[in-house]
């Protein structure tokens, strides 16, 4: 149980354009999702914590306006990469929250690997 | 606030002898304490969790964490390694236990397993 899904598992696109990336919780529903990007060889640093129905809370130096994240259902968090340039190439993990569970256990998706040109 | 440091960023070991990947933590309250491995280009899979239950927590693939409040520890342990285990290994905190907050991640340690 608890598996999170991510789609794609990577992508590549030219710069300036905007990439779709979505997380869902497979067998569970997950009240508050979150974001994190990795660089390599380093530490997952949180980008934003997503909620459903609600707008997202971003971390301090993260753009809003760039990094669009939609949480539209209790299954579905997207997060959207705007105007896609080539340092924003990283890995994306999200993460998701038994729903009604006052608990601190996230589960991970598999990740998503962008690729800016 | 809360913090981790994990003060190995690589640890290599024989396959079939001990593991020990060190976590120092810093917390104003009583935390919850994670362990989780990341394989190659992988996601993340909770090994086990802290959360005062009990000082000595076993996890997964055994694997097994003790913490320590008089030396704010929670060093990771396994009596034999195996090759699978060779991963990238993050000590996190919770800054809101038990209340569903946010994770905050150690740096990371990287184990190689030698055959």
């Amino acid at each position: 149980g608890a598996v999170v899904s991510q789609h794609p598992s990577w992508v590549i696109c030219k710069s300036g354009t905007s990439v779709k990336i979505e997380c869902r919780s497979l067998d569970f529903q997950a009240t508050t999702m979150f974001w994190y990007r990795q660089f390599p060889k380093q530490s997952l640093m949180l980008m934003a914590t997503s909620n459903e129905g609600s707008k997202a809370t971003y971390e301090q130096g993260v753009e809003k306006d760039k990094f669009l994240i939609n949480h539209a259902s209790l299954t579905l968090s997207t997060l959207t990469v705007t105007s896609a340039h080539p340092e924003d190439s990283s890995f994306y993990i999200c993460s998701a929250e038994q729903g009604g569970r006052s608990t601190d256990t996230q589960y991970f998706g598999p990740g998503t690997r962008l690729t800016v040109l | 606030a809360q913090s981790v440091t994990q003060l190995d960023s690589h640890v290599s070991v024989s396959e079939g002898t001990p593991v020990l990947l060190r976590c120092n933590y810093s917390s104003s309250y009583s935390p919850s304490l994670f362990w989780y491995v990341q394989h190659p280009n992988k996601g993340l899979q909770l090994l086990l969790k802290y959360t005062s239950a009990a000082t000595l927590v076993k996890g997964i693939n055994g694997f097994e964490a003790e913490f320590k409040k008089s030396e704010t520890s929670f060093h990771l342990t396994k009596p034999s390694a195996h090759m699978s285990d060779a991963a990238e290994y993050f000590c996190v905190v919770s800054d809101q236990p038990n209340q569903g907050g946010k994770l905050i991640f150690g740096q990371g340690t990287e184990l190689s397993v030698k055959p």
